[in-house]
Formats: structure tokens, sequence, C-alpha cells
């Protein structure tokens, strides 16, 4: 079955870096786009990125462009969130979800949590 | 951008009454291909979202044939029509017609 599995949340300073992933199993993972959504602690979802299924089309949400790199290995299986520059309002879950043509975010990972404090 | 706007943003319902969310965007979310790129989330206590409807009425796999969802251009419904205990958490609209993709606030589904 699909699975999406997030990792490298965390508490970091604001102005740092961090790096997340998602490690997909369960489908042919270099046949789907992939997205990163988040959610700040009791607010609603926010789209954040999207990757096509080859790496060579990405989109972003305004609020983290310039600052945030999609990114994917397909040898691995996995999509990373590449972080810079992080502010006290990038605090949030951020989920990967993966994207069927016509079906948007199909299968959601559980989340990774990222606080941006001092 | 897209703005999506749900009402109600609470729904206080019975168990065993129906349910409606309704959704509307600023702008059409017919897309150049012909296709309408509405999408329903469910968003259980704690967990995180869950595809519910698709391209406005299609249900997803495994979803329960009462919740069913329709409308057009700029208007979308969402309904369930008997609520069981499950169906408590927070519905979200959203369209991926355009970038960037944008989900409405979310309705918080209660139960009496």
């Amino acid at each position: 079955q699909v699975q999406l599995v997030e990792s490298g949340g965390g508490v970091v300073q604001p102005g740092r870096s961090l790096r997340l992933s998602c490690a997909a199993s369960g489908f042919t993972f270099n046949s789907y786009a992939m997205h990163w959504v988040r959610q700040a602690p009791g607010k609603g979802l926010e789209w954040v990125a999207v990757i096509s299924y080859d790496g060579s089309d990405k989109h972003y949400a305004d609020s983290v462009k310039g600052r945030f790199t999609i990114s994917r290995d397909n040898s691995k299986n996995t999509l990373h969130l590449q972080m810079n520059s992080l502010r006290a309002e990038d605090t949030a879950a951020y989920y990967c979800a993966r994207d069927r043509y016509g079906v948007p975010f199909e299968y959601w990972g559980q989340g990774t949590l990222v606080t941006v404090s001092s | 951008d897209i703005v999506m706007t749900q009402t109600p943003l609470s729904s206080p319902v019975t168990l065993g009454q129906p349910a409606s969310v309704s959704c509307r965007s600023s702008q059409s979310l017919v897309h150049i291909d012909g296709n309408t790129y509405l999408s329903w989330l469910q968003q259980r206590p704690g967990q995180p979202p869950r595809l519910l409807i698709y391209k406005i009425s299609n249900r997803f796999s495994g979803v329960p044939d009462r919740f069913s969802g329709s409308g057009a251009g700029t208007n979308f419904t969402l309904k369930i029509s008997r609520v069981e205990a499950e169906d408590v958490g927070v519905y979200y609209c959203t369209q991926a017609t355009q970038f960037p993709h944008t989900f409405g606030q979310g309705t918080k589904l209660e139960i009496k």
C-alpha cells in the first residue's frame, strides 16, 4: 500500500536551515508528482510546493519562494524540502502528498513538525 | 491567487442527520483541459488530511457513499447524507486548477 513517511523536523532558530525528507513506498515513485503542504498549529492547510514526476517542473507558494527548494531523488524514492532563512511563521506540521494527474493530494504522510524559535 | 471561501465554519449536527458544506472560489475552477480540479479533504482530530472527493463529485477509493460532492464553476457543495460519529473533524475544499493551489479555511463538523 502507499506509504509516505516524513522526517527531518525539529526545533530551529530563526534564520537557520532545515531539510525535510519524505520516504515513499508501495508505488512507482518516479511516476507521480509530489507536494509539500503545511499546517500551522491550530490553523488550516497551506500549500507549499510541488515537483513533477521527473523533477523538471517545480512551483512554490509566494510565502516560501526563494527560501525553500523542493527536490526529489527517484533512485531513492525520496522527496525533499530544503528550507533556508526560516522564520517564526514557518512553524508548522509539514506533510508530503502524492499527486495523480487529476487527483491532487491523493495520499498523505503523517507529517513532521518544524518549530522555528529562538 | 484563487481564494476559497467555505461556509459555515462550524457545523453542529445530530447523528444520523444530513450535513453540508459550501465552498465558493473567487474565479472559475474550470481548467483549460475542461476539467474542474475541486477536491474535498477530511481531517479527523490528530490525523493528517485524507482525500474524500476529487474533480467535484468523484469519491476516492474507500470513501463511504454517504459522502457526495456537487457544483460547477465557482460554487461547490459537500454533502453527508447521514452523519456518523467518525465524521467528526474539519473539512477543506481545495483547488488544483491553478498555481498556487489553495484551500478553504476549513469547516469544523461536530456532533450536537
